[in-house]
């Protein structure tokens, strides 16, 4: 099934401005994570959220989730250019059995200009 | 700060080669994991491995693939004969423990096969 649809898929703001991604996934979760991707490089760790959570700051990063809609959403607040990047989400599900295993979704693609 | 890292950065094969990615997890990580992303789509989930075996794999992740750990510090995934739809970028991503924790990635192999 799939999990972690992000949107918008591609979000285009001005240096300074507040940028928001949203998430939504179909079924229940241990925890949400977003995950930054510059281009041509890996998957850089910035928040993990956990089911019984509901709000989570992280310097300028805000993360909701919101297990009755099944959806999470990532705030960066006072963008700057270097915050350029692909987000994505993803959920484990480990209570479902085996180890844990992060499923993601398709990614925002956010770009600040200066 | 430790992190993940993966070699080569880049593998061209022929269709029908057999190719070994390399990673070097971080030390004190116990969770080993691959995944990869095919051009423009999600990152996938292929294997994880803990305690020197194999704890979860995904349907991709066939008698073709393998895994292992050889000497404490690498982790190698080996395809024993390339298809064309191997090519990917694949990335090795490590964790201090399997529940509630954040998966650090290395910048990945980009992987074509001819």
């Amino acid at each position: 099934s799939q999990q972690g649809e992000e949107d918008p898929q591609a979000l285009s703001i001005q240096e300074g401005e507040n940028a928001t991604m949203n998430c939504s996934y179909k079924t229940s979760i241990n925890n949400l994570q977003w995950y930054r991707q510059n281009s041509g490089r890996g998957l850089v760790h910035l928040i993990l959220i956990r089911s019984n959570e509901r709000e989570k700051h992280s310097g300028r990063l805000r993360v909701t989730l919101d297990t009755s809609k099944k959806s999470s959403s990532l705030l960066i607040t006072a963008s700057r250019a270097a915050d350029t990047a692909s987000y994505f989400c993803a959920t484990d599900s480990y209570f479902q059995g085996g180890s844990e295993k992060l499923v993601f979704g398709k990614g925002t693609k956010l770009t600040v200009n200066p | 700060e430790p992190e993940v890292t993966q070699t080569p950065s880049h593998q061209v094969t022929q269709m029908g080669q057999e190719v070994i990615l390399r990673c070097v997890p971080i030390s004190n990580h116990l969770y080993f994991y691959w995944y990869r992303q095919i051009l423009g789509q999600k990152v996938e989930f292929l294997v994880s491995f803990y305690n020197n075996e194999i704890s979860e794999k995904s349907e991709i992740f066939d008698d073709q693939f393998s895994v292992e750990r050889p000497d404490g510090s690498n982790f190698t995934l080996k395809i024993r004969s390339t298809k064309l739809e191997d090519s990917a970028m694949y990335f090795c991503a490590s964790s201090v423990a399997g529940r509630d924790q954040p998966q650090h990635f290395g910048d990945g192999t980009r992987l074509s096969i001819l």
